[in-house]
């Protein structure tokens, strides 16, 4: 099946600074997502972006879908952003699941 | 809109016992999947449906199952708990088209001692 990576495992960061969170994959893909997990487990929606540029507020995401790809970018951190970070995607056909990658723990420090 | 819903949040059973987890999807929604997450193997699919029948299955021993019924709403049972099935069991509602964006509900977190 599809294959997910994302770099780095760990990230921490003093608030303020920026950040890029990249999500690579191994097939082409009809569904990527990005989510946040809040301290209580939820997976919250970041982006739907299985392929070009969206932006919301301080965050952004591209996907690069011919070269297997998708960055997260986090500007002006701040210490809310803090928690884990996942891509996940659908390669589509007859399968309806999400693959996920391990995730970005980040860490924003005041 | 309400978002997905779960019910219960917490659980605590012991080795042995069987359990049941619901999950209620965004309304319009007709598609369900379940999702197991524990720190040594990430998140994990189990099941989808879609108008009450499972398109897809995960790598889960026949123990995990699950239903939807014409409501949407879907349940998952799993019996015989061993303590390894101690996780974080989310839910995921989408239009159910291949490629849909999924939405997740807030988990229900069991603990089997």
């Amino acid at each position: 099946g599809i294959q997910v990576e994302q770099s780095p495992p760990d990230l921490i960061l003093q608030e303020g600074a920026n950040s890029t969170l990249r999500c690579n994959f191994s097939d082409s893909v009809n569904n990527l997502q990005w989510f946040h997990q809040n301290p209580w487990g939820q997976l919250i929606n970041l982006f739907y972006i299985p392929s070009g540029t969206k932006q919301n507020g301080r965050l952004s995401a591209t996907t690069v879908a011919t070269e297997r790809y998708s960055l997260l970018y986090i500007s002006s951190s701040q210490t809310t952003d803090s928690g884990v970070y996942f891509c996940a995607v659908n390669s589509g056909g007859s399968n309806y699941k999400l693959t996920f990658g391990k995730g970005t723990l980040l860490t924003v420090n005041p | 809109k309400a978002g997905v819903t779960q019910t219960p949040r917490y659980l605590i059973k012991t080795r042995g016992q069987q359990v049941t987890l619901s999950c209620s999807p965004i309304s319009g929604h007709r598609s369900v999947s379940w999702y197991q997450q524990t720190p040594g193997q990430g998140l994990q699919f189990l099941f989808e449906y879609f108008s009450e029948t499972q398109r897809n299955k995960g790598n889960f021993p026949g123990r995990f199952s699950g239903r939807q019924f014409s409501n949407s709403r879907s349940e998952m049972n799993v019996s015989t708990l061993e303590l390894g099935d101690s996780a974080l069991y989310l839910c995921a509602s989408s239009l159910g088209a291949a490629g849909s964006e999924q939405y997740f509900g807030p988990g229900t977190r069991l603990t089997v001692t």
